[in-house]
């Protein structure tokens, strides 16, 4: 069985530059979560999706990220421009209704 | 804004010893979850306790969540090796069950 699918696994960029994280989620599972975490502030749920409709984005940190979900197999968070500060592991994660996310491995992005 | 204290931060123990690690919240929650975290990975669930002075146990892990459910512990029974990792405690409230919130998490490490 395939599970939340990230990519890349880890991003190196430099100050400035776009960056673009994509997420796959479990076949049929029509909640999608994109989540931070850092040291500092531990996880943190940016924003989630149900049937590919963004629902609550209030923990996205500022204009310059944005997240997509053009359709129920794929989801794209993108931060433009990347600052230092966003360097972090952002994991997605998707469930059935309202059950309990699985977990994607995460991708650790780091911004020079 | 809901918020979890989950405490120690760190615990370095030797192999056969037991730990508590806590969770408290202000505030309370439809149900907690137990997760635990290998480097390089998403959290994985280990349970989820809903009902107030509710008690589950799993191996050697014994999970409880409070009379008030606003606070839980995971006991660990004779820990060993296998069991270091970085555990994390999230509460989920409102309308999806994958909105939580978590607490800092506590780095275990057992030593042989």
């Amino acid at each position: 069985d395939a599970g939340v699918i990230q990519s890349p696994r880890h991003e190196v960029t430099e100050m400035g530059q776009e960056v673009t994280l994509r997420c796959k989620p479990i076949s049929g599972h029509d909640y999608l979560f994109w989540y931070r975490q850092t040291m500092m502030r531990g996880l943190e749920l940016l924003i989630y999706f149900n049937n590919n409709v963004p629902i609550d984005d209030s923990g996205m940190p500022e204009d310059r990220f944005s997240a997509k979900m053009p359709n129920a197999s794929f989801s794209t968070l993108k931060i433009q421009p990347s600052e230092p500060r966003d360097s972090a592991v952002y994991f997605c994660a998707s469930s059935l209704s309202r059950a309990l996310p699985f977990f994607g491995p995460g991708t650790r992005l780091t911004v020079l | 804004t809901q918020l979890l204290e989950q405490s120690p931060q760190f615990l370095s123990i030797q192999e056969g010893e037991n730990l508590t690690v806590y969770c408290n919240s202000s505030s309370v929650f439809s149900s907690l979850q137990w997760y635990r975290q290998e480097p390089g990975e998403g959290p994985v669930l280990l349970v989820t306790v809903v009902t107030g002075g509710e008690v589950k146990k799993l191996k050697r892990l014994t999970f409880q969540f409070g009379d008030a459910r606003k606070d839980s512990s995971l006991h660990i029974t004779a820990a060993q090796p296998g069991d270091t990792g970085l555990y994390l405690c999230a509460g989920a409230g409102g309308t999806s069950y994958g909105k939580l919130t978590f607490g800092q998490g506590t780095i275990l490490t057992v030593h042989p």
